[in-house]
């Protein structure tokens, strides 16, 4: 079983619809938890950390749960440039590793 | 302010050959890390510097890569010899000491076919 896991997708979704990813962890060790983007044939970039209490940067809402081990990220109106692979990261040994999930692709069609 | 940088972008190698790919941080980031992704994979990590020390090589897939940071600043990977299965793109990413661990940013990658 893979440490952090995601549903590969893709997500087909229209323009101003919500979507939401969720992950899966099997280490309960992680400290942190961050969701990337990366763009095809591009670098991951980061677009937000997830806390417990969850919280919220514009559109976009992560939230954890470290009880039942996932980690969600919600984006509400989509747009045609949120089409991306979303990434989601577990930090462990306080920084000294991260162990990235396999990737959830979204298409946002006009 | 210039973003992490590598070189070359793209390598294509014989199996047997010898590839060094090198990594420029961020000014004054302190963490280095080293990351690869094989096709239809996950990015794995495969070590972590701060400055000029290893913190973390538990990702090193065998001995016939080398990672070093002398002097704390670039970083340069080697793969010697290379084999069919380290076809990949390498990621470098830095952050700074002190924050946000997870706030890495990513260069942009050397795309590594051996032929």
């Amino acid at each position: 079983r893979k440490e952090v896991e995601q549903d590969p997708g893709p997500f087909n979704v229209p323009e101003g619809a919500t979507v939401a990813f969720n992950c899966t962890y099997s280490n309960s060790a992680s400290q942190s938890f961050f969701w990337y983007r990366q763009d095809c044939r591009k670098e991951p970039k980061l677009l937000m950390s997830v806390y417990s209490s969850g919280n919220e940067d514009g559109r976009f809402t992560a939230q954890l749960n470290r009880a039942s081990q996932y980690i969600s990220l919600l984006i509400r109106d989509s747009k045609l440039s949120d089409s991306a692979t979303y990434l989601c990261v577990g930090e462990y040994n306080y920084g000294q590793n991260f162990v990235f999930g396999p990737g959830t692709r979204l298409s946002v069609l006009p | 302010e210039a973003g992490v940088t590598q070189f070359p972008s793209h390598s294509v190698i014989e199996k047997g050959q010898t590839v060094t790919l090198r990594c420029d941080p961020i000014s004054g980031h302190d963490n280095l890390y080293w990351y690869r992704r094989v096709m239809g994979k996950e990015i794995k990590f495969l070590l972590h510097f701060v400055k000029e020390s290893k913190q973390d090589e538990s990702g090193m897939p065998n001995n016939r890569f080398l990672a070093e940071r002398t002097g704390g600043t670039y970083s340069t990977l080697k793969v010697q010899p290379a084999e069919l299965e380290d076809s990949g793109v390498y990621f470098c990413a830095s952050s700074q000491s002190g924050g946000l661990a997870g706030s890495q940013f990513f260069g942009p990658g050397t795309r590594l076919t051996v032929l």
